[in-house]
């Protein structure tokens, strides 16, 4: 049973461009989230999906950044119109449950604008 | 590679008692970071504490504060006066260039 899988790894955009971060959860989880590192902070929340729907986003930049997680296929987060202050890790997570099990996280995708 | 091990997947404390969660790691780096995080019910990961690799002096929250022992690779948690809310999901993470989490430790608090 592979684990959460993430790519690219790494990830170079020039300003304005747009980044596409995918994320493929365990096999069987159907839940899923994204969370975003900056460098020297921990990670921060950005969303929570369920197959098709979206749960919680209450950590989600209102422009440029969205998410999905389609019936079939990785999650894709999505970020248009990058800018310098974007640049960071972007961690995925997948759990079984909602409230049960823990969250198995991805190894992430860092995201570099130029 | 970096790996970290938390060895517990679940703890049980009892109200206004000590917990300690147990964590270790692997890497051949002489300058990282060492991370708690807590995953309450609301699945935003919070960060409970954080160590320096190069201060010996151990790190401490409030309540929560840390046994960081670089020679043997240890980075446990210690919890004073559990509370209920402190009932989460807590992940010990590596941070070097990537940042590795253990599998978690499930911790109940029972009133």
């Amino acid at each position: 049973n592979a684990g959460v899988m993430q790519n690219p790894r790494h990830l170079v955009r020039r300003r304005g461009q747009e980044a596409r971060l995918r994320c493929s959860p365990m096999k069987g989880h159907s839940h899923v989230y994204w969370y975003r590192q900056l460098p020297e902070e921990g990670l921060k929340f950005m969303v929570y999906l369920q197959k098709e729907n979206i749960i919680d986003e209450s950590g989600m930049p209102k422009e440029r950044f969205s998410a999905e997680f389609p019936k079939e296929g990785p999650s894709i987060l999505r970020i248009q119109q990058v800018v310098r202050g974007d640049s960071a890790a972007y961690f995925c997570a997948s759990s079984l449950y909602d409230g049960d099990t823990e969250a198995f996280f991805g190894q992430g995708t860092r995201l570099t604008v130029v | 590679a970096q790996t970290v091990t938390q060895s517990q997947p679940e703890m049980s404390v009892q109200e206004a008692e000590t917990v300690t969660l147990s964590c270790t790691y692997d890497t051949s780096e002489s300058d990282y970071y060492l991370f708690w995080y807590k995953q309450p019910p609301s699945r935003q990961m919070i960060l409970v504490i954080r160590q320096e690799a190069y201060k010996q002096q151990n790190a401490t929250e409030n309540r929560f504060s840390v046994n960081f022992q670089k020679a043997a690779k240890s980075f446990s948690l210690k919890i004073s006066d559990s509370q209920l809310g402190d009932a989460a999901m807590y992940f010990c993470a590596y941070r070097n260039n990537d940042m590795r989490f253990g599998a978690g430790t499930r911790l109940t608090v029972k009133p």
